[in-house]
């Protein structure tokens, strides 16, 4: 089935600093879907990219969707306390969507 | 506008025992899926339905079975009980059938097996 490997695992970063995260496949996409997490909560859209090299932003995110169609970018600038959670990549697969293992951001006050 | 809600919110439960769990999801949308998300990992996907019918099915065993109901609105049955079923199950709803369509999660029910 479909595998996304999502990078960094986990993060610590400081109040105001930018972050990246990205997310790979072994196959080919045609969307693209950020979410994020926070404890005890379902996940929550952040962005959807729906074309190859599409660059998109939502606030402080920044999304890209890789021209090869198997890599996703996701950034954030100026980093607050809230930015606090899970961050997972997902890709539409028919009637599925295959989720990454996600990145943990930790926000250092 | 309400977005897509789940009941219960929590629940224990014995092995061996049987669970429901419900989901509402945001009005117009009629796909309705269901996810099992454990601790440390990306939610994986159990069942599709759409227009009351299964489109989809993931790799869980024969005691995990939903439908859909006419407004839409879904249920998640899960028989037999084991420890492992402890999980986050989450419900997504979106508009249409399409590949490229967005989904949307509740804040789904945390299920205990003990």
């Amino acid at each position: 089935g479909q595998q996304l490997n999502q990078s960094p695992q986990s993060m610590f970063i400081q109040e105001g600093e930018d972050v990246s995260m990205n997310c790979t496949s072994s196959s080919i996409f045609n969307t693209w879907l950020w979410y994020k997490q926070d404890p005890g909560e379902g996940p929550v859209l952040l962005i959807a990219l729906y074309k190859a090299g599409e660059l998109t932003s939502n606030g402080r995110l920044t999304a890209q969707f890789g021209i090869t169609r198997k890599d996703s970018f996701l950034n954030i600038s100026a980093s607050i306390p809230s930015d606090v959670g899970i961050y997972f990549c997902a890709g539409p697969n028919d009637y599925k969507l295959s989720f990454g293992a996600g990145t943990t951001v930790t926000v250092r006050a | 506008d309400a977005g897509v809600t789940q009941s219960p919110t929590h629940l224990i439960k014995t092995r061996g025992q049987h669970v429901t769990l419900r989901c509402s999801p945001i009005s117009g949308h009629k796909s309705v899926s269901w996810y099992q998300q454990v601790l440390g990992q990306g939610p994986q996907f159990i069942f599709q339905y759409y227009e009351k019918e299964e489109r989809g099915r993931g790799n869980f065993p024969d005691r995990f079975s939903a439908r859909q109901f006419p407004n839409y609105s879904s249920e998640l049955n899960v028989n037999a009980l084991l420890l492992g079923d402890s999980a986050l199950y989450l419900c997504a709803s979106s508009l249409a059938l399409a590949r490229n369509t967005e989904a949307f999660f509740g804040q789904g029910t945390r299920l205990t097996v003990v």
